[in-house]
């Protein structure tokens, strides 16, 4: 089946500095993956989408100069966290669209990355 | 895309079947209906996806009627590692951005 990673798993930062995860899908090519980010005890909400060549799609409400997308290639997205403060700490999942599957595409998502900001 | 309603939370024993229904209105005409299961601390695991009638495989079934206004997911004979969280959700068919919208989920808790 289709895999995604993340990296790193976990991470624990000051307030004020910067944070970047990768995604990446290990076995297909995605040219759009998509970013979400989960609150204890809550469902996933979707942050961003990312093009890979292209600039990212922001939903409403999420500062995109607060959580730079890079989408450099088909099999890899960055997510990077600037200026990190505590209440940025979540959990941030990802995920990659199978296009190959066509109409049945179906979203492959990574293993999360647990983000501390003390 | 479409909004979906699930029950917060269900309770099951070990061995049982469980079926998790979900109601999805408002489902456009493209728009298939995936389920993900999530464990804590996981990302959604992807379990099953149909557009009608019925999808089988080795871990559930799916079952979507003719209007297509909702779904159900079957498990059978579920095991105490069937405890997590289940999302339906409906689309992205054709969508070109092929977004999907979490709801809440419905929380499956196994008992032995």
């Amino acid at each position: 089946g289709a895999v995604v990673s993340q990296h790193p798993s976990w991470v624990i930062c000051k307030s004020g500095t910067s944070v970047k995860i990768e995604c990446r899908s290990l076995d297909f090519q995605a040219t759009t993956m998509f970013w979400y980010r989960q609150f204890p005890k809550q469902s996933l909400m979707l942050m961003a989408t990312s093009n890979e060549g292209s600039k990212a799609t922001y939903e409403q409400g999420v500062e995109k100069d607060k959580f730079l997308i890079n989408h450099a290639s088909l099999t890899l997205s960055t997510l990077t966290v600037t200026s990190a403060h505590p209440e940025d700490s979540s959990f941030y999942i990802c995920s990659a669209r199978d296009e190959e599957r066509g109409v049945l595409d179906t979203q492959y998502f990574g293993p999360g990355t647990r983000l501390t900001v003390l | 895309l479409a909004k979906t309603t699930q029950p917060i939370s269900m309770d099951s024993y070990e061995g049982q079947e469980v079926n998790i229904t979900c109601s999805h209105n408002n489902i456009a005409t493209n728009d298939y209906i995936t389920w993900y299961q999530q464990f804590p601390s996981q990302g959604p695991r992807f379990i099953i996806q149909g557009y009608k009638t019925k999808v089988t495989n080795e871990v559930a079934s799916l079952f979507i009627p003719a209007d297509r206004k909702s779904s159900t997911l079957s498990l059978p004979r579920v095991s105490l590692s069937d405890t997590a969280v289940y999302y339906c959700l409906g689309g992205p068919g054709s969508s070109n951005t092929g977004k999907l919208i979490f709801g809440q989920g419905t929380t499956l808790q196994v008992k032995p």
